[in-house]
Formats: structure tokens, sequence, C-alpha cells
């Protein structure tokens, strides 16, 4: 079946602008998580949707990151007046429920200029 | 905040060697341990879940074992091959509230035909 996708695949956008991510889970899947890779270090937890709701963002970073999920499916990761700092691989993953393997797209390769 | 370590960082084998790399945390306190291989420009791809100490998991020609009270997980390769080419992701499944991973850095394996 189809896995997890993730548009654009690449990004490359000027310091100041604005930026949407988007992700489409595998169908079904409830649990749905955001993680971000900086060069040089492992993916860090951004934030975690179950069904509709952001049931934790302890891991945005500040509060110009947001993530929204409206109808339980795709969930957009916003990011507003992007620095140099933001250039990362954005990663989304969904599973069946919070215990469960986390299943991950191709991630979003950001650049910010 | 657990702190996942990885090594080595990177490793070039010849093609038909074996190998082995480790994941190291400082407490068992957590739901499960996950290993997954990431190629460049795809998906993190899930190979092993371990939850209790002394699992051993097995896939082919990929094994892992895990030991919770010393605190390590260990990924071995048999026979590599050049498709096994790819950075090796170590993740806990954390309990602390939310379920979410707490990835290592990573070992990036490279095998020479």
């Amino acid at each position: 079946g189809a896995g997890v996708s993730q548009t654009p695949s690449n990004k490359v956008t000027e310091k100041g602008k604005y930026v949407e991510l988007r992700c489409d889970p595998i169908s079904g899947h409830t649990a749905l998580y955001w993680y971000r890779q900086s060069l040089g270090q492992g993916p860090e937890f951004l934030i975690y949707f179950q069904g509709t709701g952001a049931a934790d963002d302890s891991g945005l970073p500040n509060d110009r990151f947001f993530a929204v999920r409206p109808e339980g499916s795709v969930s957009t990761l916003k990011i507003q007046r992007t620095e140099r700092g933001d250039s990362a691989v954005y990663l989304c993953a969904s599973s069946l429920g919070a215990q469960e393997t986390q299943y991950f797209g191709p991630g979003t390769r950001l650049l910010v200029l | 905040i657990l702190n996942v370590e990885q090594s080595p960082q990177s490793l070039h084998v010849q093609e038909g060697d074996s190998t082995n790399f480790t994941c190291s945390f400082p407490s068992s306190n957590f739901y499960a341990l996950h290993w997954y291989r990431w190629e460049t420009a795809k998906s993190p791809e899930a190979l092993f879940v371990m939850t209790l100490n002394g699992d051993e998991k097995k896939k082919g020609r990929i094994s892992a074992t895990l030991n919770t009270k010393e605190g390590y997980s260990y990924l071995y390769i048999k026979g590599s091959q050049p498709e096994d080419s790819a950075t090796y992701l170590c993740a806990l499944l954390t309990t602390s509230g939310t379920y979410k991973y707490i990835f290592g850095t990573g070992t990036r394996l490279k095998v020479l035909a």
C-alpha cells in the first residue's frame, strides 16, 4: 500500500519567508509525528498529533513553528519568518497508535538562504 | 532526558565483510528500542523493534540484540553488500508523557564493492 508521502521533496527559500511543508500519512493511521534532522544530528521530535489535535508540541523550537491536522489525516508544518538555522530535513511519520512502530516519509529538505 | 549515542559515526567496509555497530543509552526507562535504515533520498525503513532484555531479532543478514541492564543494543550485518550502504538509526520510544522517539545520531555505513 501507499506509504507516508511528503511534499515538496526540496524547498529553497530566503531568510524571512514563510514556508509550508505537507505530510500525507498512511491511511487509517491516527498518530502523526514531525521530526527535524539538522546536519550531523539525529532526528529530533517536534510535534505529535493524535487525530486532529496536537497532543504534544513540546519539541517546537519557538512560536515561528506551527502545525495543523484539521481533518485527522494530512498535516501541514508551517514556518514563519524563516531563519538560516531552520535549514534541515523535516521528517513526518505516522503510526496506528502511540505505541506502534512509526513509518516515515522521505522528508523535505529545507534550505534557507 | 535520555541521551542515545551511536558508534561509530561512520565506517567503510569491503563487500563481504561482517560489521557491527552500537547504540548505547544510560537508562532502561523506555518502552521499546527501534532500529531504522535510512538510504539517501528515501524514507527511513523500520528494521527491528525490541522491548525485552536479551531480545534478539534477525532479518536475512541483519540481526540485533538488546541488553537493557548494561545499556546497549548491537546491530550486526553479515557479509555486507553495497546495497547495505545507508545510515542506521537507533531510536528509543520513550514513555515519559507522550510516546515519541529519541534518536541517536546514526552510523553511516559505506560498503565498497
